[in-house]
């Protein structure tokens, strides 16, 4: 059964960081496109950044360029989101998701979420 | 520029069917998209992958009840025999250079 586990979410201040890691199990973790999107409070999903099955090509929203990096542990199974200079309207929950192929492709499996708040 | 258009709202009885629309923007007409559904307060869950010429793919477990067919540039998800636990939000995605959401379309289960 394929499972993703996110974690690493929590309350920092504005102009703060936070790192987000995602456990992978169930499948072979390096062959798949992996991504984060987020979902800020009473919206929409948001794509934020996606990378490729082997980790040489990394993909990001406008909105997040410069400020976050995405990467991946192939030998770990564990998906990261370093996130720097956060702002108010990055509160969001954060979903991991699993691509269907080993570039951008069509999300097929999503982690439960973590919880990132960006207040003083 | 990649953009998805969906309906914001869409209602049904509980036993009908309901066919809800995605819309791929100009010029990117023979892209394929998958379908998400998000219950209240979950998270979202994978519901198919729907390519230009209809084919589509459904995630495990997904019932017989959820569709997907293709009409130009419109993406359809078709559920049928609506029950309760069918109101939701649902979302369309595709992708290109990047990954893109479309604003996603809230079911009402009358």
């Amino acid at each position: 059964e394929v499972q993703l586990l996110e974690s690493g979410g929590g309350l920092v201040q504005p102009g703060g960081s936070l790192r987000l890691s995602c456990v992978a199990s169930g499948f072979t973790f390096s062959s798949y496109a992996m991504g984060w999107v987020r979902q800020p409070p009473g919206k929409g999903l948001e794509w934020v950044s996606g990378i490729s099955g082997s980790g040489d090509s990394t993909f990001y929203a406008d909105f997040v360029k410069g400020r976050f990096t995405i990467s991946r542990d192939n030998s770990q199974n564990t998906l990261f989101l370093q996130m720097n200079s956060l702002r108010a309207e990055d509160t969001a929950v954060y979903y991991c998701a699993k691509g269907s192929s080993s570039g951008p492709g069509g999300f097929d499996c999503w982690g439960q979420g973590t919880l990132v708040t960006v207040s003083s | 520029q990649l953009v998805l258009t969906q309906s914001p709202s869409a209602s049904a009885s509980l036993g009908a069917s309901v066919k809800l629309t995605c819309t791929l923007s100009s010029g990117h007409i023979t892209y394929a998209i998958a379908w998400h559904q998000q219950q209240p307060q979950k998270g979202p869950r994978y519901l198919m992958s729907l390519n230009n010429d209809g084919s589509h793919t459904k995630g495990d477990g997904i019932p017989d009840r959820f569709s997907g067919s293709s009409s130009g540039a419109e993406r359809f998800l078709t559920i049928s025999s609506l029950q309760s636990e069918d109101e939701a939000d649902y979302y369309c995605q595709t992708w290109g250079t990047n990954w893109v959401f479309g604003g996603g379309t809230k079911l009402t289960v009358l």
